[in-house]
């Protein structure tokens, strides 16, 4: 069966320091990848995603960016963080349009 | 732009009755539309996908129904047990689109 990890769990970073979250798929191979960001009352952004090895979509311009290093293994990262940039960060993926999405457990990053 | 909403935003239900949700969407060109609940803190869970074919799809006491002309999804769940208590979201996804659009959420409280 297919998991996802995601993590840390829980991030407290201060403002201006730099971020690297990590998402990795078991148990399929080529999988879609997704990084969203939940804030309190915006509901789910998509921020980036991938279809494959060194391709990123992005979404939203801001201070984040992506990579996608290895078929399974997908990176959310900034240099310099902003308060703004606090959030509940979700990683998912699926195999394509006509199959479900599936998130990990997600992380919580404040921005002191 | 597709917008998805979710009316209400919170409810509440004495254990054992039956629950039903809605999901609204303004453009009926869509792919499929898929149900998820989040527990406090957590990821989402995929619990039903539709197509934009099905009329309607059934996993135990959840039963998901697609009105893509009237652009309507309804999640019924059977005899609500606390355990269900959780807020569901609804997305859309458009055809030949990997960005999926989300709803805000109903959160439901089942009480013992």
């Amino acid at each position: 069966s297919q998991t996802i990890h995601q993590w840390p769990a829980t991030l407290v970073q201060p403002v201006g320091s730099p971020l690297s979250l990590e998402c990795t798929v078991e148990g399929t191979s080529n999988p879609n990848l997704y990084w969203y960001r939940q804030a309190a009352g915006r509901g789910l952004q998509l921020l980036f995603y991938s279809v494959g090895i060194g391709q990123i979509s992005s979404e939203v311009p801001q201070n984040l960016s992506a990579s996608r290093p290895q078929d399974r293994q997908f990176i959310l990262s900034s240099k310099k963080l902003l308060l703004s940039d606090s959030g509940f960060y979700l990683c998912a993926w699926d195999r394509g349009y006509n199959s479900p999405l599936h998130f990990g457990n997600g992380t919580r990053l404040t921005v002191t | 732009k597709q917008e998805v909403t979710q009316i209400p935003a919170a409810l509440s239900v004495p254990e054992g009755e039956n629950l039903v949700l809605n999901c609204s969407f303004t453009d009926s060109a869509i792919y499929n539309l898929q149900w998820f609940r989040q527990d406090p803190g957590k990821g989402l869970t995929s619990l039903l996908l539709i197509q934009s074919s099905q009329r309607e799809q059934t996993s135990g006491r959840l039963n998901a129904s697609l009105d893509k002309s009237s652009g309507r999804s309804t999640l019924y769940i059977a005899a609500s047990q606390p355990g269900d208590s959780a807020t569901y979201l609804c997305a859309v996804r458009p055809s030949n689109d990997y960005k999926l659009s989300f709803g805000a959420g109903t959160t439901v409280t089942v009480r013992a």
